[in-house]
């Protein structure tokens, strides 16, 4: 399956700011979802997008699902120490099935 | 509690030395994957099934075998280990006939192959 492009790689930030990252693919993906992991742990879904263009929130967190069906961003607002960890992107051609992942973005917050 | 078991959590072991990783999970979900994943390159799916006796090669299935004869068990076999298969290992699971279908993944075991 395809690797998708998660950019950015890592960011260190202050608490308090705001977090943008986004993936972007070469084909169509027909569900985008975003994981985060900590140290030490599985990935856990953030969110789940299953429409071209949604826009979905889950507290800080929002995230869309591009209008081309090959793109999708995540934004956190006002982050927070425990945002901390890698956050991956990924692509589903049949909702439930096998997931095409980025490489992730690793995001430290610094009090 | 829903959930996905490996076992073990970390494992050393030598080159050519068959070992097994398990993987269980309590949700009566039909798919079931294994994933590596390694520094720079995110997660890989090495092979997936999805129901009883059905399994499937994923992107990275070299050096793996699986099998799947009951529905909460995906264990993942490598016959002989070889250095290149140190790496962190997921097992998740999901059930695509529920209209959310969001994989759940187990705590991962990291393998080092001496």
């Amino acid at each position: 399956g395809q690797q998708l492009n998660q950019s950015p790689q890592s960011m260190f930030i202050q608490e308090g700011e705001d977090v943008s990252m986004n993936c972007t693919s070469s084909s169509i993906f027909n569900t985008w979802l975003w994981y985060k992991q900590e140290p030490g742990e599985g990935p856990v879904l953030l969110i789940a997008l299953y429409k071209a263009g949604e826009l979905t929130s889950n507290g800080r967190l929002t995230a869309q699902f591009g209008i081309t069906r090959k793109d999708s961003f995540l934004n956190i607002s006002a982050s927070i120490p425990s945002d901390v960890g890698i956050y991956f992107c990924a692509g589903q051609r049949i909702s439930g099935y096998a997931l095409n992942f980025g490489k992730g973005t690793s995001l430290l917050v610094t009090p | 509690e829903a959930q996905v078991t490996q076992n073990p959590r970390y494992l050393i072991t030598v080159t050519g030395k068959k070992l097994t990783v398990t993987c269980s999970q309590n949700m009566n979900h039909e798919y079931m994957s294994w994933y590596r994943q390694d520094p720079g390159l995110g997660l890989r799916q090495i092979y997936y099934s999805m129901n009883v006796e059905v399994t499937d090669k994923g992107d990275v299935p070299e050096g793996y075998k699986v099998s799947r004869k009951e529905k909460r068990n995906f264990p993942l076999i490598l016959e002989s280990p070889s250095p290149n298969q140190t790496s962190l290992y997921f097992c998740a699971s999901s059930s695509p006939g529920n209209s959310y279908n969001e994989q759940f993944f187990g705590p991962g075991t990291r393998l080092t192959v001496l």
